[in-house]
């Protein structure tokens, strides 16, 4: 299976910019990139997702290496309820491939931020 | 549309007993999952399926049945509960297996004594 590396923690204060990085080193040509974050008691969230080109939605941008073997999520101004456990998945586009398409969690990052 | 819904919040179970906990989703999704999610853990699939009367194992699938007679149901059965498997179950769904969003209920907090 393909996987990822995450830092298993980070620091960031309110209202700056956050960069969680990702490593997929593995990553196969069917491989989109998936990040859903997890606040506390509460089940994951979809945050973005993308295949090569750099993505932005209202919660975040997805910044993705040429050639691919890493990605970053960009919080373009943190706030106290970004505060959650933040999970990069590897995600087969038609349900193929060593994950068959199942969404695979590793341990995410937590991000903590300061007021 | 009231997404993923996940019954009931709490339980407490004694060792040997059975329950079912149940997850329904209104989105018409194909796909649907469970997974378990232990302290400082990230979560771990259960089981899934692709569609009404598919289902198949995940990651951790002993000690669990599942069934899927309907799109909208997908229940998680415990024959004999055991402590081990004290955790919070999430049940997701999305349209299909691969390239989509996924949706996930807030969780049953399960614990067997």
């Amino acid at each position: 299976d393909a996987k990822t590396t995450q830092p298993n923690s980070m620091e960031s204060n309110e209202e700056e910019p956050v960069h969680l990085p990702c490593n997929h080193s593995t990553i196969s040509g069917t491989d989109y990139i998936h990040w859903y974050r997890q606040l506390p008691s509460q089940g994951p969230e979809y945050v973005i997702h993308g295949l090569t080109s750099n993505v932005n939605n209202r919660m975040a941008s997805l910044a993705i290496a040429e050639d691919r073997k890493s990605s970053t999520l960009i919080l373009h101004r943190a706030t106290l309820r970004d505060a959650a456990v933040y999970y990069c998945i590897l995600r087969d586009a038609w349900g193929y491939g060593g994950s068959q398409g199942n969404l695979i969690f590793g341990k995410g990052t937590k991000l903590s931020v300061k007021p | 549309n009231a997404g993923v819904t996940q019954t009931p919040k709490f339980q407490v179970l004694k060792t040997g007993q059975s329950m079912t906990l149940q997850c329904a989703q209104d989105m018409n999704h194909e796909y649907m999952s469970w997974y378990r999610q232990d302290p400082g853990m990230g979560l771990r699939l259960i089981h899934y399926s692709v569609g009404a009367g598919i289902t198949d194992q995940g990651e951790v699938p002993n000690g669990y049945n599942v069934s899927r007679s309907t799109t909208e149901d997908f229940p998680l059965r415990l024959l004999s509960a055991a402590p081990s498997q004290t955790s919070v179950y999430f049940c997701a769904s999305s349209y299909y297996r691969g390239n989509t969003e996924a949706f996930f209920g807030q969780g049953t907090r399960l614990t067997v004594v």
